[in-house]
């Protein structure tokens, strides 16, 4: 039962314009939430979280938006760059509650034409 | 500040037999969780160990066990190995629960 859902394996954009990836959920339970990027051969690399109590989070050219009552969440990636392009994986957890796993989505491979 | 660690990065081995994992955390980090990444499954949560005892644990079998050291290093070990353990197994240390975790390069583990 896949309970973070990423509904679209892949996606292109043009170099400089945004990328939106987005995210499902179904465990109402879960109140943190995180986006990671992997290379090819390597560990997923931390981008940016939010927490339930908040609906936006910026860093930089990379901003999470959460809908709670949608359960949806996006990445947004402005401007997009080429070096951007690698798979991404939305992760929730159950939160600062001592329960320190993740559940991924199947991840959404995105690919910045320049 | 040196990433998270593992070793050895790549495996092959037998049905059958049995293998150990090693990962070294984040200078700090006290909690490591083990995940499990293969094509069909995703990345599944494998156990989470923080102060040497195991905290949290995923849904598999028996087979799938781990432990963590006084100095935070962790290691898993499947036994009896079966084809279908063939997979990418990537460890990810943290603060403490809860935080942001980080990932290490991961093992790849082939089982012929």
């Amino acid at each position: 039962d896949q309970q973070v859902k990423q509904n679209s394996p892949s996606l292109s954009v043009q170099e400089g314009r945004i990328s939106i990836l987005n995210c499902d959920y179904t465990n109402s339970m879960f109140d943190y939430f995180l986006w990671y990027k992997k290379y090819p051969a390597e560990g997923p690399t931390f981008l940016i979280s939010i927490s339930s109590i908040k609906d936006k989070n910026e860093d930089g050219r990379f901003t999470v938006f959460l809908n709670k009552s949608a359960k949806h969440l996006s990445l947004h990636i402005v401007p997009s760059q080429p070096g951007d392009s690698a798979v991404y994986f939305c992760a929730a957890s159950p939160g600062r509650t001592g329960a320190n796993n993740l559940f991924f989505g199947t991840g959404t491979r995105l690919t910045v034409i320049p | 500040k040196a990433g998270v660690t593992q070793t050895p990065r790549y495996l092959i081995k037998t049905r059958g037999q049995q293998v150990t994992l090693s990962c070294s955390p984040i200078s700090g980090h006290r909690s490591v969780s083990w995940y499990q990444q293969t094509p069909g499954q995703g990345l599944q949560f494998l156990f989470e160990y923080f102060s040497e005892t195991q905290r949290n644990k995923g849904n598999f079998p028996g087979r799938f066990s781990g432990r963590q050291f006084s100095n935070s290093r962790s290691e898993m070990n499947v036994s009896t190995l079966e084809l279908g353990d063939s997979a990418l197994y990537l460890c990810a240390s943290s603060w403490e629960s809860g935080y942001e975790q980080y990932f290490g390069p991961g093992t790849r583990l082939t089982v012929t």
